[in-house]
């Protein structure tokens, strides 16, 4: 069983344009974190949210932690194509200490 | 900055052998997590260990065992290998509540 979904699976997108990535749960996270992977890479850490509700921005990217820290997602504005890359949130379960990883979302920015 | 330095890259090994992967986390980083990911897959937890003690198990096979060393280097030993290991193999460390940070990872085929 998933712990934790992403929607959608695959976005292939034009420069330029405005794109969301969901990730859903049943379960109650204490934190979850974004990450970006590049292929034949190891997953790099973009943000980490923590409180039901909080909003945190990096630079075109804008994180929201859902009210019962079940759900997160991903905005990116004005895409380009260096934001090409497989999108991964994690999360992290209260008392546990080892990340639990979304089903990935992967994105493709075309020029 | 110091990385999480994994050995070796690429690993090409037959059916029925052993693999010994290794891992040099970030210097003073006192915990690590292996992490296997297939292809088209995200990263599903296999270990983890504190202070050189396994603090937390994921879905590791009983061919597989590992440890942390006095240096806080950890190693994945890996025995009768089959063709469904083919993998990459990440690590990560991590110290405290900070963030957690990958290597680039092993790539395994098992041929």
């Amino acid at each position: 069983t998933q712990l934790l979904e992403q929607s959608p699976q695959f976005l292939s997108i034009q420069e330029g344009e405005n794109l969301t990535v969901y990730c859903n749960s049943s379960s109650v996270f204490s934190s979850l974190q974004w990450y970006r992977q590049e292929p034949g890479e190891g997953p790099v850490l973009l943000v980490t949210v923590v409180t039901g509700g909080e909003v945190k921005k990096l630079k075109r990217l804008t994180f929201q932690f859902g009210d019962a820290r079940k759900d997160s997602s991903l905005h990116i504005t004005a895409a380009q194509p260096g934001d090409t890359g497989l999108y991964l949130c994690a999360g992290i379960t209260g008392g546990g200490n080892k990340l639990t990883f979304g089903t990935g979302t992967q994105l493709k920015v075309e020029l | 900055a110091a990385g999480v330095i994994q050995s070796p890259r690429h690993l090409i090994k037959e059916k029925r052998e052993t693999a010994t992967l290794k891992c040099y986390p970030i210097p003073r980083h006192d915990t690590v997590y292996w992490y296997q990911q297939g292809p088209g897959q995200d990263p599903q937890f296999l270990i983890s260990f504190y202070e050189k003690m396994q603090s937390d198990k994921g879905s590791i096979p009983d061919r597989f065992s590992a440890q942390q060393f006095s240096d806080y280097h950890s190693e994945l030993n890996m025995s009768s290998l089959e063709l469904g290991d083919s993998a990459l193999y990440f690590c990560a460390s991590r110290w405290g509540a900070s963030g957690y940070t990958f290597g680039s990872g092993t790539r395994l085929t098992v041929v």
